[in-house]
């Protein structure tokens, strides 16, 4: 089971925002995090707990492995501003964190 | 480029059947595996199933487990989902999307369930 916090979070544009992400059991690296907009697929950020998908700013980034992680947006832009999930897919069934909502 | 285009979904009744399909380009379809993934509205994200490179391997969440089949035809570029005895929690946006740590995700086709 993943889980996420905080539910919602509200922050301003320039701002930091740090969102967590904690699973029931071990993934050991096997972590991934996206963001959904209304209307669109998600779309993938970080896997491996902690690299970059292809075209992601630098500005996101990821840590942590075993239980517990992390991403940190370091300075928030108006088009950060959506649903994030985690995703581990260490162990079937592979399973989603049920989302943090950053929002202004 | 790597698109992703799902067709198939429709307005089904309770107990009733659906195929999706995925239609893949822009990569070498056969070397990745491939997933389902739904998301029922205003709901968040739920992995359905994983089909590995060559279809030996398949992984079903538990609750779709005897009701859902999913299949892959190389030569085709294709994948496909085939949903049995629908129920109304069957009601979502399916999304196939590419490999485990999903980088390309199609558009998603609307399945609805309901009498």
């Amino acid at each position: 089971v993943m889980t996420q916090s905080p539910a919602t979070l509200s922050v301003s544009p320039g701002e930091r925002a740090t969102l967590s992400c904690r699973a029931s059991q071990s993934v050991s690296g096997a972590l991934a995090w996206y963001h959904q907009k209304p209307g669109q697929p998600p779309r993938l950020l970080m896997y491996g707990a902690s690299t970059r998908a292809t075209g992601i700013p630098t500005r996101f980034s990821g840590s942590g492995s075993g239980t517990e992680f992390t991403l940190t947006i370091s300075s928030l832009q108006s088009e950060d501003f959506a649903v994030y999930y985690c995703q581990q897919y260490n162990n079937w069934p592979f399973t989603f964190g049920p989302g943090t909502k950053v929002d202004i | 480029e790597v698109q992703l285009v799902e067709s198939g979904g429709d307005l089904v009744q309770p107990g009733g059947s659906l195929r999706l399909s995925c239609a893949a380009s822009g990569f070498t379809f056969g070397t990745y595996s491939m997933s389902w993934v739904r998301q029922a509205p205003g709901k968040g994200l739920e992995w359905v199933a994983n089909i590995r490179q060559d279809g030996s391997e398949k992984y079903f969440e538990d609750s779709m487990k005897g009701r859902f089949t999913v299949s892959r035809d190389n030569a085709r570029n294709s994948l496909y989902l085939q949903m049995n005895s629908l129920k109304s929690e069957d009601t979502a946006m399916y999304y196939c999307a590419r490999g485990v740590e999903l980088a390309f995700w199609g558009q998603g086709t609307p399945v609805t369930v309901s009498s």
